[in-house]
């Protein structure tokens, strides 16, 4: 069965400074990627998906993301963090596996929730 | 364009009583799916629907639980009778895709209180 790491429950950060937060999977052959965004009251907002193709994904709100098979990992990054991205991230896996049929549903990670201090 | 709404926003009720949340989709999209997020538990899936098809619904808690989707622009999760342990914010999320794999576009969910 797929499943999702996060390893850090809550990461602290200033303001400006660089984020990565962590996000490791397991899955049986291709895995489908996502990063979503929760405000507090909110519903969960894609930040951006990874199925194929170019390691590095573009999202939105200036975040990005990276695919290292090697690694089973898709951590998200942004450069300089502003006040408004505190919030929790969810990272979710879906896909194919090793019997080349759906997994039929995204399994979510138990979220990373994100303080920026100013 | 609209994204998925969900209504109420908000619902207080006594144990014992039918609560009945909302959901309409994005128009155009073909997969709904029902989830529960709770402190202890995160976020849970609880059935999804493929062309207004119930595909999964191993994740609903139990006979007390039921959900359907009438026509491609709604939804509906009923709890019959609740439960002070179905306090939960619930959404909706649909998708352009079916299939369940692929990106989901969630509502801003229904927190439920049920006393």
């Amino acid at each position: 069965a797929q499943s999702v790491t996060q390893p850090d429950i809550h990461i602290t950060v200033s303001e400006g400074a660089s984020l990565e937060l962590r996000c490791n999977y397991s899955y049986g052959a291709t895995p489908y990627l996502f990063w979503y965004v929760q405000s507090p009251g909110q519903g969960l907002q894609l930040l951006l998906k990874y199925f194929s193709g170019d390691t590095l994904v573009q999202g939105i709100k200036g975040f990005e993301a990276e695919f290292k098979r090697s690694q089973s990992s898709f951590n998200l990054r942004k450069p300089s963090v502003h006040w408004s991205d505190a919030a929790e991230y969810f990272c979710a896996v879906g896909g194919i596996n090793a019997g080349g049929t759906s997994y039929g549903k995204l399994t979510f990670g138990q979220g990373t929730i994100l303080t920026v201090h100013p | 364009d609209a994204g998925v709404i969900q209504s109420p926003r908000h619902e207080v009720t006594e144990m014992g009583q039918e609560v009945t949340l909302r959901c309409k989709p994005i128009s155009g999209h073909n997969s709904l799916f029902w989830y529960r997020q709770t402190m202890m538990r995160g976020l849970e899936l609880l059935i999804y629907f493929n062309n207004n098809v119930p595909i999964d619904d191993s994740g609903m808690p139990e006979d007390r639980f039921s959900a359907k989707m009438p026509n491609a622009s709604f939804s509906t999760l009923k709890i019959q009778p609740s439960e002070p342990r179905d306090s939960a914010v619930y959404f909706c999320a649909s998708s352009p895709r079916q299939g369940g794999n692929y990106e989901q576009y969630f509502g801003p969910g229904t927190r439920l209180t049920v006393t």
